[in-house]
């Protein structure tokens, strides 16, 4: 099972909005919408942003959303603040031989 | 609030098993589904595989055979073992629940262990 596809980085600047994407098959993204996203901070645990492609956990700012298009997902983080430079990861269920695929990564940099 | 506390030698020979307990407060492991998943350094996030409350367990196939994973729900605690090990194995490894299921919602992380392995 390959890796999700995702950009290797993003950049913005303050305000500004950014979208990230995560580009799979039919096998996963496309065919499940069971697409989460989450970010991690330099030697931290990563955290969920994002859950089933739109929905956000609480407590999590309603600056970042998230969507689904054919075998692409998104996430979109509005009003982008010095806070959330970090890494994004997707990750998606998939019916392939084991039943998670993570992308490969985004690094998010606000300039 | 739900915490998990990855334990277990920093340290592993190669060749040998590295074993990892993680301990989960404020829930309780007999339900939800219990993962693991490491980040070798500089590096992305590789799913390892869970276990449910009953026992089930499902691991990534590309270290199914070196992998088990465990409950003891008396101590209210989960783990790994991971067999002979080799230098690929260095990352740092995260227990994880997922809230929703077998979806893949992880939703409360332990904090990480860095093992290393090497002679």
């Amino acid at each position: 099972q390959s890796a999700l596809t995702q950009p290797a980085s993003v950049s913005g600047s303050p305000g500004q909005s950014i979208t990230i994407s995560c580009t799979g098959t039919s096998s996963d993204v496309g065919g499940y919408n069971y697409v989460s996203w989450y970010q991690q901070h330099p030697g931290k645990a990563p955290k969920l942003m994002i859950y089933d492609v739109t929905n956000r956990p609480s407590g999590v700012s309603d600056r970042f959303s998230g969507s689904k298009s054919g075998n692409t997902a998104s996430l979109t983080i509005s009003g982008l603040q010095a806070e959330d430079e970090a890494d994004y990861y997707c990750t998606s269920y998939t019916s392939s031989s084991t039943p998670y695929v993570f992308g490969t990564g985004t690094k998010v940099t606000v300039l | 609030q739900v915490q998990l506390q990855e334990s277990g030698p920093g340290l592993v020979r190669p060749s040998e098993t590295l074993s990892l307990t993680c301990t989960v407060s404020d829930a309780s492991i007999s339900s939800y589904y219990w993962s693991w998943i490491r980040q070798p350094p500089g590096k992305g996030l590789e799913w390892i595989g869970y276990i449910y409350f009953t026992g089930t367990t499902n691991y990534n196939p590309s270290l199914n055979s070196r992998v088990t994973i465990s409950l003891d729900t008396s101590k209210n605690q989960f783990s790994l073992r991971l067999t002979s090990v080799t230098a690929a194995d260095t990352a740092v490894y995260y227990c994880a629940r997922l809230s929703s299921g077998s979806r893949p919602n992880f939703d409360y992380w332990g904090q990480g262990t860095l093992v290393t392995v090497s002679s």
